[in-house]
């Protein structure tokens, strides 16, 4: 099983909701990701997340709030958002150690469109 | 920093035939990994192969294959005999071993297979 849900696929918020995007794996993986792609654009990343511990936040404006409840979730925290934030969040995650394979697998994204 | 480049934003090719995708990459590290993904327009990135720094033999899996020059910072893509479900974008990717435990990627190459 190497499967990543994200849930909700698509959503749709005003400036001012305060929403969150999930993401759960079952594989044992201690990594896991968020990423933000625009249309016709590579992935940017946004965060990670090892052993439940944020070791990586790429500048992400604070209105953007990661969260690792335990090893199988992530959630992605979204307050007071603008219209430019509107894009593909995608989900991913990994095994970690340096002989663990490295192969990141990637949800199939929640659509995010701020109005 | 590592940067991944793809310098052919589209291409196309028949049903049937054999069309190879460029990458090139610079980075200072000597182990590291690399990828190829896929995403078609359904938005979800599929790994199609990897590659691992060390090992000097190219990676294949079924129809698709790699051509790795390490000293050349090269890692080009091969698909042989298209198939209209190969139509995608294509994101080269980059992972240090040791360092930075997250992808960098490539601009992507649109790829549409004609009938």
């Amino acid at each position: 099983d190497t499967e990543v849900t994200q849930t909700p696929k698509h959503l749709v918020m005003g400036m001012t909701n305060k929403k969150s995007l999930k993401c759960e794996q079952h594989m044992g993986h201690r990594a896991m990701y968020w990423y933000k792609q625009k249309a016709k654009k590579p992935p940017e990343l946004m965060f990670v997340y090892s052993y439940e511990k944020l070791s990586i936040n790429e500048s992400v404006p604070s209105r953007f709030s990661p969260e690792c409840p335990n090893s199988s979730l992530l959630n992605l925290h979204l307050h007071a958002l603008q219209p430019e934030d509107s894009a593909l969040y995608l989900c991913a995650s990994t095994r970690t150690g340096h002989d663990s394979g490295n192969t990141i697998y990637f949800g199939e994204g929640s659509w995010l469109t701020v109005v | 920093a590592q940067t991944v480049t793809q310098s052919q934003p589209e291409m196309s090719v028949q049903e049937a035939e054999t069309v190879t995708l460029s990458c090139t990459y610079d980075t200072s590290e000597s182990n590291y990994y690399l990828f190829w993904y896929k995403q078609p327009p359904s938005r979800q990135m599929i790994l199609v192969i990897r590659q691992e720094a060390y090992k000097q033999q190219n990676a294949t899996e079924n129809r698709f294959s790699v051509n790795f020059q390490k000293a050349a910072k090269s890692f080009s893509l091969k698909i042989s005999d298209s198939q209209l479900g190969d139509t995608a974008m294509y994101f080269c990717a980059f992972m240090s071993h040791t360092g930075r435990r997250a992808l960098t990627f490539g601009s992507g190459t649109r790829l549409q297979v004609q009938p």
